[in-house]
Formats: structure tokens, C-alpha cells, sequence
């Protein structure tokens, strides 16, 4: 079975400064990896996703990140923040017989002038 | 497409009482999750329909709790009675797929008091 770690509940940081938000999967099949934000009040929008091929995706507001397989790990990262990035960012991975989507506790970003 | 439409937005009940949660999904997504958020457990996956045919329910807590998907377009979760440990967020959502490869889309989200 699939399961996804979030290794940090919350993340504070100043604006204009770089951020990365880890996750870590542990699979024994191939999967597929996502990273889903959700704003105030707002249900979970896709950001980005790896399927297969280039193991750096990139999202259209300027986050990244990137398929690392030997250490198991999808971390999203983004070189300068905006206060509105100010969101809870959940990693998921589906894969293998289970399929459906399995989500991480979520890492709430915090970003402040 | 308008997304997946939750009904009611906010709902607050007494403790005891039978409520009901409605979604709309995506013309043409085959499957629906429903979902619950809390601070302690997270997201939490209550139940999904494939085809409007419940494939797995395990996460559903308590036999209070009940989905029924009785055409394509319409779902509900119900909770009856209700216990203030029920409050939560309810989220939908819909796919075209099981794996989210094309991404699952979400419903804004039945926020529910139980007093």
C-alpha cells in the first residue's frame, strides 16, 4: 500500500524568500505524485503533477518539483513566495492496485511581509 | 463546467439530528470521492463510486454514516444520527480516473457543525 509523509505541518516564511515543502511516498509500485493547494475556505486545486518522463514538473505560478526516486521523495519547492501563496499544500501518490489518491496531512505555508 | 457543486455550504445541526450532504459531480468523471477534513485526522477517504456502483467504503466511520449515488449526476452522504464528533469539512470530488492521473477535482466543501 501507498502512503505519503508531509515532514512539516507548518512552514512560516518571509516574502520574496525561497521555500520547500517536503514529502516523502513509500510505494512498492510505480506511482503517480501530486501536489494539490487549498486556499481559505476553498476546496483542494491540482498544482502539479508527475506521471512519467522529465522528473521536474513545474506549475503555472512558479512552483517546482521533482521526482526523486532513490530517496523517494517529491518536495515542491518555489525560489521567491508571494503572500499569496499563503495556502495549505497537500502531497498525494496513487499507484499500483490501490489507485485512488492518498494524501498527506497537508503542510500549511505561511508567507508574511 | 461549473466543477463539482457541494450542497449546503455551512450546516449546523443539534446533536441527534439526521443530516444530509449533496454533490454534483463532473458530467462524464465516472468516479466520486467523498472526503472529510479535520485538524486531527486530516483528509480523510470515506467512500468512492465508480460508475455510480460504491467500490469501497471502507472509510466509513460508523454505520451513522451512508452514500448513495443514484445517477450520474447526484451523490449524497448522510449522517444520521448526527454526534458533535461528526463536525467536519465534507469534500467531494470527481474523476475521470481512479488513479487522478487527469487530476481529482474538488467541491468547495459542506463545513458541519454539530452542537
Amino acid at each position: 500500500a501507498q502512503s505519503v509523509t508531509q515532514l512539516d505541518s507548518q512552514v512560516p516564511v518571509f516574502e520574496e524568500a525561497p521555500v520547500e515543502l517536503r514529502c516523502n511516498y513509500s510505494s512498492s509500485v510505480s506511482v503517480y505524485l501530486f501536489w494539490y493547494v487549498q486556499y481559505p475556505n476553498q476546496g483542494l486545486q491540482l498544482l502539479l503533477k508527475y506521471l512519467s518522463g522529465s522528473t521536474l514538473v513545474e506549475s503555472i505560478n512558479g512552483f517546482e518539483a521533482e521526482f526523486n526516486k532513490s530517496q523517494t521523495s517529491f518536495h515542491l519547492r518555489k525560489p521567491s513566495v508571494h503572500i499569496s501563496d499563503t495556502a495549505e499544500y497537500f502531497c498525494a501518490v496513487s499507484g499500483g492496485s490501490q489507485g485512488n489518491l492518498i494524501f498527506g496531512k497537508g503542510t500549511k505555508l505561511s508567507v508574511k511581509p | 463546467d461549473a466543477g463539482v457543486i457541494q450542497s449546503p455550504r455551512h450546516e449546523v445541526t443539534e446533536m441527534g439530528q439526521e443530516v444530509t450532504l449533496r454533490c454534483k459531480p463532473i458530467s462524464g468523471h465516472d468516479y466520486l470521492f467523498w472526503y472529510r477534513q479535520t485538524m486531527m485526522r486530516g483528509l480523510e477517504l470515506l467512500i468512492y463510486f465508480n460508475n455510480n456502483v460504491p467500490i469501497d467504503d471502507s472509510g466509513m466511520p460508523e454505520d451513522r454514516f451512508s452514500a448513495k449515488m443514484p445517477n450520474a449526476s447526484f451523490s449524497t452522504l448522510k449522517i444520521q444520527p448526527s454526534e458533535p464528533r461528526d463536525s467536519a469539512v465534507y469534500f467531494c470530488a470527481s474523476s475521470q480516473l481512479r488513479t487522478g492521473s487527469d487530476g481529482y477535482t474538488f467541491g468547495s466543501g459542506t463545513r458541519l457543525t454539530v452542537v
